[in-house]
């Protein structure tokens, strides 16, 4: 079955320093990838998506995420972390089923940021 | 905004009892997928409906059920409500059913089972 990893179910940062959030995926094809933020009392929204081309895909809010095959993961970063990324965010892969695809869902990695 | 509306935002009742989850989708979207995001068990996929038409079915129980009308708007019924069906509820819609759509989500409905 395909599955999504999310390493650390919670992560601290002090403002202004790195955002790392680890996701690995199961590989599959398409490998097709998507990351999801939410903040309290709201929904998910969509951070920003792989389908093919670059590797290196920038999204909103000053995140970006690198897709690697050779490691199945899509880590997400961002260079200097600001208070208002403190959030939920979510890791995602499409997988197949009955002629359409489903979004799945890692654990979710909520980030908190330290003033 | 995503465009996607859900109602009620809160909904509180007893066990044993029976409610509806209204979805509209964003507009021009065809794909409406429902969603359960509990603490244990995070997000899970619970059914999909395209155009009308239900497309596929991921962990949903046997007491709920949905449906996607002609205007695309879409419900998701609970019954024989339990202690632990309390979570929140998401909609999502999509343009098409496609591995690469992205998913646009509803801010949910907060379900309080007592």
């Amino acid at each position: 079955a395909q599955s999504v990893t999310q390493l650390g179910s919670h992560v601290s940062v002090s403002e202004g320093a790195l955002v790392l959030l680890r996701c690995n995926y199961s590989s599959s094809v398409p490998p097709y990838l998507f990351w999801y933020v939410q903040y309290p009392n709201q929904g998910l929204q969509l951070l920003l998506k792989y389908t093919t081309g670059a590797t290196l895909v920038k999204g909103i809010n000053g995140f970006e995420a690198e897709f690697k095959k050779s490691e199945t993961s899509f880590h997400l970063t961002k260079p200097s972390a600001h208070m208002s990324d403190a959030a939920e965010y979510f890791c995602a892969q499409p997988h197949s089923g009955a002629g359409s695809y489903q979004l799945t869902f890692g654990k979710g990695t909520k980030l908190s940021v330290i003033p | 905004d995503s465009g996607v509306t859900q109602t009620p935002k809160h909904l509180i009742t007893a066990t044993g009892q029976r409610v509806t989850l209204r979805c509209s989708p964003r507009s021009g979207d065809l794909s409406v997928y429902w969603y359960q995001q509990s603490l244990d068990q995070g997000l899970q996929f619970l059914i999909q409906y395209y155009n009308g038409e239900e497309r596929a079915k991921g962990n949903i129980l046997e007491r709920f059920s949905a449906q996607q009308f002609p205007d695309l708007h879409s419900e998701l019924n609970l019954s024989s409500l339990e202690l632990g069906d309390s979570a929140l509820y998401f909609c999502a819609s999509s343009g098409g059913a496609a591995a690469n759509s992205p998913l646009h989500f509803g801010n949910g409905t907060r379900l309080t089972v007592t």
